[in-house]
């Protein structure tokens, strides 16, 4: 089955400096892979998502790179704000099984 | 957008008791639920997927007669811990599934806690 690694586990950045957080997954079947905010007791917020068949996406500071042969897929938070600071969690998805596989998470902290 | 309401957002409960958690999509119909349970400072584990009117399909390793499911609607799903145990505290969270959107809403988490 698929399985979903993420790096790092936790990521400290100056604000104004920015985020990278990367992830890789084991199934060459995955096409769908969105990124999710959590903040401390609430559940996870969609913030941006792409699909196999494109390799960057882009909405304001955030974006997401995706390397289908490397398996990689990646979020970038450009000019962070301590409102940035929460978890992130990747996921993939293969279209028709409906299930997300979450990679393990980042605590990010954006320090004033 | 989609939105998914999740309640209680927090409940305390006896040994041995049941307690019942509430998701339901307020402006979409979901034919499929999705049910978490997440652990302090971990990812969020898949425990079952609630289909519309059949049988919910539990993850391996979960007890199906513990954690009751129910999806008599297509705005509303049900997760039952029955005869709940201190080590069944845990954030439990739904998404829902918005015809049309390979993206997941989620709801807000059910902090639950077996005292």
């Amino acid at each position: 089955g698929e399985n979903v690694e993420q790096h790092p586990s936790t990521l400290s950045v100056q604000e104004g400096d920015s985020a990278v957080i990367k992830c890789t997954y084991s199934d060459s079947a995955s096409n769908y892979f969105p990124w999710y905010k959590q903040e401390l007791g609430k559940g996870p917020q969609l913030i941006i998502d792409i699909r196999s068949n494109v390799g960057e996406k882009k909405d304001q500071r955030i974006a997401v790179t995706l390397n289908k042969t490397a398996k990689h897929f990646s979020l970038h938070i450009t000019e962070t704000q301590p409102e940035d600071s929460a978890v992130y969690f990747c996921a993939a998805s293969t279209s028709g099984t409906y299930k997300y596989i979450f990679g393990t998470g980042t605590r990010l902290k954006v320090l004033a | 957008g989609a939105v998914v309401s999740q309640h209680p957002s927090r409940v305390i409960c006896k040994s041995g008791t049941s307690v019942k958690i509430e998701c339901r999509s307020l402006d979409f119909q979901a034919t499929t639920m999705f049910w978490y349970r997440q652990f302090p400072k971990q990812s969020l584990m898949l425990m079952a997927t609630s289909n519309e009117g059949s049988k919910a399909t539990y993850e391996q390793g979960v007890e199906k007669d513990k954690f009751l499911i129910n999806h008599a609607s297509l705005t509303l799903s049900t997760l039952t811990v029955t005869s709940a145990h201190p080590e069944d505290s845990s954030f439990y969270i739904c998404s829902a599934s918005h015809r049309g959107s390979l993206g997941y809403t989620f709801g807000s988490g059910t902090r639950l806690t077996v005292v």
